[in-house]
């Protein structure tokens, strides 16, 4: 079936360091993939997506590029800040999943947190 | 704030109870969904409904039930609660008939404690 895998956290860094978070996933056809971010106490928000094989998407200095070679979508970003703590799911959609036009599958999160 | 409202925010009963959990959907949207967020088993997708008939199920357990209304808000029932079932229930909600490269929008949740 269809599943997410991702880096298990937490992950710690400190302000301005380098973001790498790993995520692979398995789906029949061809998933649409999204990064959501949740932050304290809060919903889930998206982040940013892609949906088709060498896409990227970006958003607030985050990026992802659609790996179907290797089936990932690691998240990076250049410098971190304070304000990226927070919890990041990788989640696909992928087509006619459960009888609906997609559903999100989501990996079970890490959380980041950021050091001034 | 994404436009979907979800109430209580928090909701302690006894095992054994029965709970509503109820959810307003953006404006526009036709499409509810349910997921259930524990610590150990992550976030889960429970059900999905569009424009008030059921489109989906996913691992929602035979106590649980849902629907949504012709106004498009959308109930979660829980009944015959146990421990377990203390989770983060979300909602999130989109325009069209699901999420194939389309973004859901959630609500803050509703912390459900059962003891």
């Amino acid at each position: 079936g269809n599943s997410v895998t991702q880096m298990e956290g937490p992950v710690t860094l400190s302000e301005e360091a380098f973001l790498t978070i790993n995520c692979t996933y398995t789906a029949t056809g061809y998933p649409s993939l999204f990064w959501y971010v949740q932050y304290p106490g809060e919903g889930l928000q998206l982040l940013l997506k892609a949906t088709k094989a060498d896409d990227k998407g970006s958003n607030k200095g985050f990026e992802a590029t659609y790996r179907k070679e290797t089936t990932s979508f690691h998240l990076e970003k250049g410098s971190v800040q304070v304000s990226d703590s927070a919890v990041y799911f990788c989640a696909l959609s992928a087509q006619n999943y459960g009888g609906s036009q997609g559903n999100l599958i989501f990996g079970k999160g890490t959380k980041l947190s950021v050091k001034p | 704030d994404s436009g979907v409202t979800q109430t209580p925010k928090h909701l302690i009963t006894a095992t054994g109870q029965r709970v509503t959990l109820r959810c307003s959907p953006r404006s526009g949207d036709l499409s509810v969904y349910w997921y259930q967020q524990s610590l150990d088993q992550g976030l889960q997708f429970l059900i999905h409904y569009y424009n008030g008939e059921e489109r989906a199920k996913g691992n929602i357990l035979e106590r649980f039930s849902a629907q949504q209304f012709p106004d498009l808000h959308s109930e979660l029932n829980l009944s015959s609660l146990e421990l377990g079932d203390s989770a983060l229930y979300f909602c999130a909600s989109s325009v069209g008939q699901g999420l194939q490269g389309a973004e859901a929008f959630f609500g803050q949740g509703t912390r459900l404690t059962v003891v």
